[in-house]
């Protein structure tokens, strides 16, 4: 069964620094996919950045990164140069890409919820 | 615009009194999905639909149902709403190998 964890209910981030939210996850799956996406107070979810398996770079889009450590199975966000607008809770999921039971699912972790603070 | 649109936004109800809340993509994509999320537990996956009458279940289907008859449209059906099922509820739908777009979501308070 797939599992997606991460570990920080909540954390805070001054403006203008980087921060890192944490996402580990379990698979037998050779192939998969990794996404964050960022829910806002206002409850929609917008996609920010996805890596594969099998990508040999981490995925990078503008001020969000990946950090890819396929060994550890972890993908974890870092956040450059935090913005006032960046306060969101955000939420790791893992696709796998194999037929059977799961295949087609997207299984999400609980969330980390960020606070910028001015 | 490409979009995944949600019917009704919110919604308060009884317990027991049929509901459908309606889902339709424009974008002609494959997959769609069913989540509902609540608090401390983040999204967790009702029904999913790799196409057109196919249709299987995530992870927790007990007291929904969906159909798949059109591309375009996934409808979540409560037959029997129970106050258990109020949370917040989100349609999905992509392409093959591509992210999910996500409606905008729809509020359920089941009294």
């Amino acid at each position: 069964a797939q599992k997606i964890t991460q570990t920080q209910p909540g954390m805070f981030v001054q403006e203008k620094e980087a921060v890192t939210l944490d996402c580990t996850y379990d698979t037998s799956d050779p192939s998969y996919g990794l996404f964050w996406y960022k829910q806002p107070s206002s409850g929609e979810m917008i996609f920010l950045i996805y890596q594969g398996s099998y990508d040999q770079q981490n995925a990078t889009e503008g001020r969000y990164s990946l950090n890819f450590q396929k060994a550890r199975k972890s993908a974890n966000l870092v956040i450059s140069a935090s913005q006032l607008g960046d306060s969101a809770m955000y939420f790791c999921a893992m696709r796998t890409a194999y037929s059977g039971a799961g295949s087609y699912q997207l299984t999400f972790g609980k969330g980390t919820k960020l606070s910028v603070i001015p | 615009e490409a979009q995944v649109t949600q019917n009704p936004r919110y919604l308060i109800t009884v317990t027991g009194k049929k509901l459908t809340v309606t889902c339709s993509q424009n974008m002609n994509h494959e997959y769609m999905s069913w989540y509902r999320q609540d608090p401390g537990l983040g999204l967790r996956q009702i029904y999913y639909s790799m196409n057109v009458e196919v249709t299987d279940k995530g992870d927790v289907p007990e007291g929904y149902k969906v159909s798949r008859k059109e591309k375009r449209n996934f409808p979540l059906i409560l037959e029997s709403p129970s106050p258990n099922q109020t949370s917040l509820y989100f349609c999905a739908s992509r392409s093959y190998n591509q992210p999910q777009h996500f409606g905008d979501g729809t509020r359920l308070s089941i009294l």
